[in-house]
This record gives C-alpha cells, structure tokens and sequence, in this order.
C-alpha cells in the first residue's frame, strides 16, 4: 500500500526565515493532497488541498508544490512567525477515495 | 470553528474497562472516520464508514468497534482497553475529498 515519507521530523528556525518540509509517496495513484496543521491540545486544520501536477499553490504565509514526476510534495512556510509553531502533516488518498494516508509529521517551533 | 465535536476530550481508565467515545458532525457529510494517533504523533486509519459501508483497518483489533446511529454520528467502542490502546482518537468526516477532524479525545490505560 500506499506509503508516504515526510522529513524532516523537526525543524527549528527563527521568525521571518523560511521552512520547507518535504514528503515523498509510493503510489503513482495517490490523486488528492493534503497539508495539516496540529497545535498542542487541537484537532487537524487542513491548510491546503491540491490536486493538479506540478501545481503551485499560496496560502496564507506558505506555498506548496506537488511534483508528480518525482511523486513529492512540499510545504515552504515562508516568512514563519511562532503562530506557525506545530506539527505539521502531509496527507494522500486516491481518486475515489477517502480515507487520508499520512505523512510521519514535522515539528515546527519558530523562535521570536 | 469546529463542527465535528468530540467528547469526552479526556478519560483515564484500567486494563480491562470498556470505553466509548461519542462523534457528532454537524457539516452534512456522508462520510465519517476514526483515526489513532499514538505517542509519536503518527496518524492510522482506523474506520471508515456511511450509511453504506464499513472499511476497516485490517490491523485494528477486534475489541474495537464504531457505532453509528445516523450518518451525522459515529461512536468508537473498546471493549477491553489495553495499555497500547493509550493514544489520541481523532474522528472526522467528508463529503467529497476534504476531510475534517474533531479535537480529538485522549484516551490513558493504567
């Protein structure tokens, strides 16, 4: 089945530096993707769906790439200030499907 | 703002005990889930359900079990906890790829 692998586990940066998280999937299936955001004691807020090849996408102080050549999937939080601090997941599923295939997560702590 | 309510948001219980944990959706979702997350943060699947069928996570043991009364509900059962059970249950739903999660309810076996 279906495995994705996220990195890096934890990343320390500073307020106003960019960080860039990364995962990469098996399934040249996997059709939908997704980005989660965790803070301490809260559900999931999906921050991003995307969908389409090669697609960049800007949210509210982040972009992210999908690559499905290279079957990656990337989160660059730019200009990161310590509301960004949380853990921060990458999800997948097919076309059809439903049930979201996780990334391992990536501590975030943005330091003032 | 939420609209998939969990409660309780904590409980403590022995070896032994059964459990049950109650998810409301109140988006109009056909679609409704449990996830596990464990000590190390990792996400699983666990059940998937709508009024039509039932997906399970083959390596979720039998002693679990969703209950649903209506498509707006899903209720996660543990029969006989165990100290492995421990974790953060999340339950969400979707209607069409979207998947939105409650604030989880934190389940300790002592």
């Amino acid at each position: 089945g279906e495995q994705v692998e996220q990195r890096p586990p934890h990343l320390s940066v500073r307020e106003g530096d960019s960080a860039v998280i990364i995962c990469t999937y098996t399934d040249p299936n996997s059709y939908y993707f997704f980005w989660y955001k965790q803070e301490p004691g809260a559900g999931l807020q999906l921050l991003m769906k995307v969908f389409s090849s090669t697609e960049i996408n800007e949210g509210q102080g982040f972009t992210v790439l999908l690559n499905k050549k290279d079957k990656q999937l990337s989160l660059n939080l730019t200009a990161a200030h310590p509301g960004d601090s949380a853990v921060y997941f990458c999800a997948v599923t097919y076309q059809g499907g439903r049930a979201l295939i996780f990334g391992t997560g990536t501590t975030v702590s943005v330091s003032p | 703002e939420t609209a998939v309510f969990q409660t309780p948001n904590y409980h403590v219980t022995q070896v032994g005990n059964e459990v049950s944990f109650n998810c409301k959706q109140t988006l109009g979702h056909d679609t409704m889930y449990w996830y596990k997350q464990d000590s190390k943060k990792l996400l699983k699947i666990m059940f998937s359900y709508n009024n039509k069928q039932l997906i399970v996570n083959e390596t979720v043991p039998r002693r679990f079990s969703p209950q649903s009364s209506d498509k707006a509900h899903l209720n996660l059962r543990i029969k006989s906890v165990e100290p492995e059970d421990s974790a953060v249950y999340l339950c969400a739903s979707s209607l069409y790829t979207e998947v939105f999660f409650g604030k989880g309810t934190r389940l300790t076996v002592v």
